[in-house]
């Protein structure tokens, strides 16, 4: 079993303050790394998918950046909105099609 | 709604009965996963197909667990011999082409056993 890690595993910030977050996963066998957003009583939705180390994704105020190399991912919220509110999770893809879930960042923004 | 669906939503049995559960993917996706998640944790990946083929089955599922997608499109994971343990809830998953691109998630199955 691989380890995926994601800190803070919570967080609370201010509507309008910008936060971040941390993936960790194995560099070896590295095929993707994929962001999802995780609301209550909904699917979980794809933010990103990322294969190449030192890409750097946008959709609207997300974004993210992956490093291969070293095994870590940054998810980024620029003036967070109480909308943002979420579970964030990370899944690493190695090159045998299998998919590593860490336990989420669960991020509140207070209005 | 993100086009997949799973049918039920929740099911609680008593110990020892035998549970199957469905998905109906995005009908043009070829893969399709099986996930489980308990509280506090990240989904589990338990196993996937392409097409009709199950290409990869994790070495946390059981042989209680099987998992079948008959003609490549709807996909049933049946439980046998239910343990209070299997109380999850159940993911399903589709994708379009290679693992590269993103999946697209049903709103799961929870199962409670008694």
């Amino acid at each position: 079993i691989l380890n995926v890690e994601q800190s803070p595993q919570s967080l609370h910030v201010q509507e309008g303050d910008s936060t971040n977050f941390t993936c960790s996963f194995p560099s070896s066998n590295f095929y993707a790394l994929h962001w999802y957003r995780w609301e209550t009583a909904k699917s979980p939705e794809a933010l990103f998918v990322m294969t190449l180390n030192g890409d750097e994704k946008k959709k609207g105020r997300i974004s993210a950046t992956l490093n291969t190399k070293e095994g870590y991912s940054y998810l980024y919220i620029k003036g967070s909105q109480p909308e943002d509110s979420a579970t964030y999770l990370c899944a690493f893809a190695n090159t045998g099609n299998q998919f590593y879930f860490g336990t989420g960042t669960s991020l509140t923004v207070i209005p | 709604d993100t086009g997949v669906s799973q049918n039920p939503r929740h099911k609680i049995t008593k110990r020892g009965q035998n549970v199957t559960f469905r998905c109906d993917p995005i009908s043009e996706h070829n893969r399709l996963y099986w996930y489980r998640q308990t509280l506090g944790q990240g989904p589990e990946f338990l196993t996937y197909f392409q097409n009709e083929a199950q290409l990869e089955k994790s070495r946390l599922l059981s042989d209680r667990f099987s998992a079948e997608r008959p003609k490549g499109s709807f996909s049933t994971l049946e439980i046998q011999r239910t343990e209070q343990g299997d109380s999850a809830m159940y993911l399903c998953a589709s994708s379009l082409g290679q693992t590269p691109n993103e999946q697209f998630f049903g709103p799961g199955t929870r199962l409670t056993v008694l």
